[in-house]
């Protein structure tokens, strides 16, 4: 089957870094993405990777390895407005998105 | 942003009672799909469509139907509620298979008693 982990919650202090990883067993790959989600709200895309490597977008970073089926989400300069889940998803090999349960971050001050 | 809105955005009712939803864009996108969120879960891929009349299953479709008449509108259908349908939907949109990005709608939160 098809199945992606990411932790459940992680708790990270304001303007500090924190690392958020996804790994992923996936019938095929497409790419992979991060979402941002507050609470009530929708999910806003964050990043998107294909090829191994690091994606660097303001205080964001994605990384992806392919072949450890790895991913990580690194936020810098944490702000309280970066309280939000975060969601992996990854595109398989017939285009459909798989998600992550999500990754619920608390910033404190 | 996206312009992607659903209707309604609460709704309680019954066991039995049959509800629609309704997902309207904007921006022309010719992917439109509905999922499920509930806690614990990754959002789930209910059914989606790539063009009018062109819809097609996800992994949780029973118990739903979609119909697109129109591009912009995109209809979810629960025929008769049940509680374990109680859930937030959203619906969103993308500009094709392989571009990948969603757009979402705010969601829909239904409560079935």
């Amino acid at each position: 089957g098809q199945n992606i982990d990411q932790p459940t919650e992680m708790t990270a202090t304001e303007g500090a870094i924190v690392q958020i990883n996804c790994t992923y067993q996936t019938s095929g790959f497409n790419g992979l993405f991060w979402y941002q989600q507050h609470a009530g709200e929708a999910p806003t895309f964050l990043s998107y990777n294909v090829l191994d490597g690091l994606e660097e977008k303001g205080r964001f970073s994605s990384f992806l390895s392919r072949s450890k089926g790895y991913s990580y989400l690194l936020l810098k300069e944490l702000q309280m407005k970066d309280s939000a889940s975060y969601l992996c998803a990854v595109r398989d090999s017939n285009y459909q998105l798989i998600w992550g349960a999500g990754t619920k971050l608390i910033i404190k001050p | 942003d996206a312009g992607i809105t659903q209707s309604p955005r609460h709704k309680v009712t019954e066991t039995g009672t049959p509800v629609t939803l309704r997902c309207h864009q904007t921006e022309n996108h010719r992917y439109m799909y509905w999922y499920r969120q509930d806690p614990g879960h990754g959002l789930r891929l209910i059914h989606y469509s790539y063009g009018v009349k062109d819809t097609d299953k996800g992994e949780v479709s029973d118990g739903y139907s979609v119909s697109r008449s129109k591009t912009e509108d995109f209809l979810l259908t629960l025929e008769s509620a049940t509680s374990s349908q109680t859930s937030v939907y959203f619906c969103a949109i993308s500009e094709g298979e392989e571009t990948g990005e969603l757009f979402f709608g705010e969601g829909s939160r239904l409560t079935v008693l």
